[in-house]
């Protein structure tokens, strides 16, 4: 089974901080994927990427980046935390092309105070 | 971009089927629907995903009207473990690399004892 693991569960961080989201994937998939949950809104697309060193843009990028230095790791990156991003972070990965489906990990659930 | 409509939420007593609608009517030739679930403080879960023709695994069975802009997600024998949140997904390409899921809010089923 495809495993995806996400560093913490839970995360406590203070406003203007840098904080770091790890996301590591055990099935040499090429793509990986950075959501956010937020109560009402499902989920967002942060940022993907489609290869090592490639990364894209999803939906709301704003206040966030991405790294992707190897293929099993792909890192988010709020560059200086704020409250509204107090939210669930989901990250997935998916082999390249085809139709199969996308690999969650569990989610950190990061608090901003 | 093909969106998805779901009830919002949706009660089935243990042990009866549960039939989850979804509505994809601007589903391109080309895009599978995909079904997942998220239990609360996980993941989404991978169920079972298709393209025209009626699909079932051991969670579920998957049922696509002809014209494709439908789909109903069927659990046979609903347990209180099945509560959670469903998601119906239909997938777009992502510069041919791969597939991009867009999450709407779900119907939250209750399974009742």
């Amino acid at each position: 089974d495809v495993k995806v693991t996400q560093s913490s569960r839970y995360l406590v961080k203070r406003t203007g901080e840098k904080v770091f989201l790890e996301c590591v994937q055990d099935m040499d998939h090429e793509n990986m994927f950075w959501y956010r949950q937020d109560p009402g809104l499902g989920l967002r697309l942060i940022y993907f990427s489609y290869d090592v060193k490639m990364k894209e843009k999803g939906d709301i990028p704003e206040g966030y980046s991405v790294s992707r230095e190897k293929k099993e790791r792909f890192s988010l990156i709020l560059e200086s935390a704020s409250t509204n991003q107090t939210s669930m972070y989901l990250c997935a990965s998916i082999v390249k092309g085809g139709t199969r489906p996308q690999h969650f990990g569990d989610g950190t659930r990061l608090s901003i105070l | 971009d093909a969106k998805t409509t779901q009830p919002p939420s949706m009660d089935c007593a243990e042990g009866r089927a549960a039939n989850l609608p979804c509505n994809h009517s601007t589903i391109s030739g080309n895009e599978y629907v995909y079904w997942y679930r998220q239990i609360h403080s996980q993941g989404p879960q991978y169920i079972i995903h298709g393209l025209k023709n009626n699909e079932t695994n051991e969670m579920a069975s998957l049922i696509i009207t002809e014209d494709r802009k439908s789909s109903t997600l069927i659990l046979p024998h609903a347990t209180l473990r099945d509560t959670a949140v469903y998601y119906c997904i239909v997938s777009s390409k992502v510069r041919g690399t791969g597939n991009q899921f867009y999450f709407g809010t779900g119907t939250s089923l209750t399974v009742i004892p």
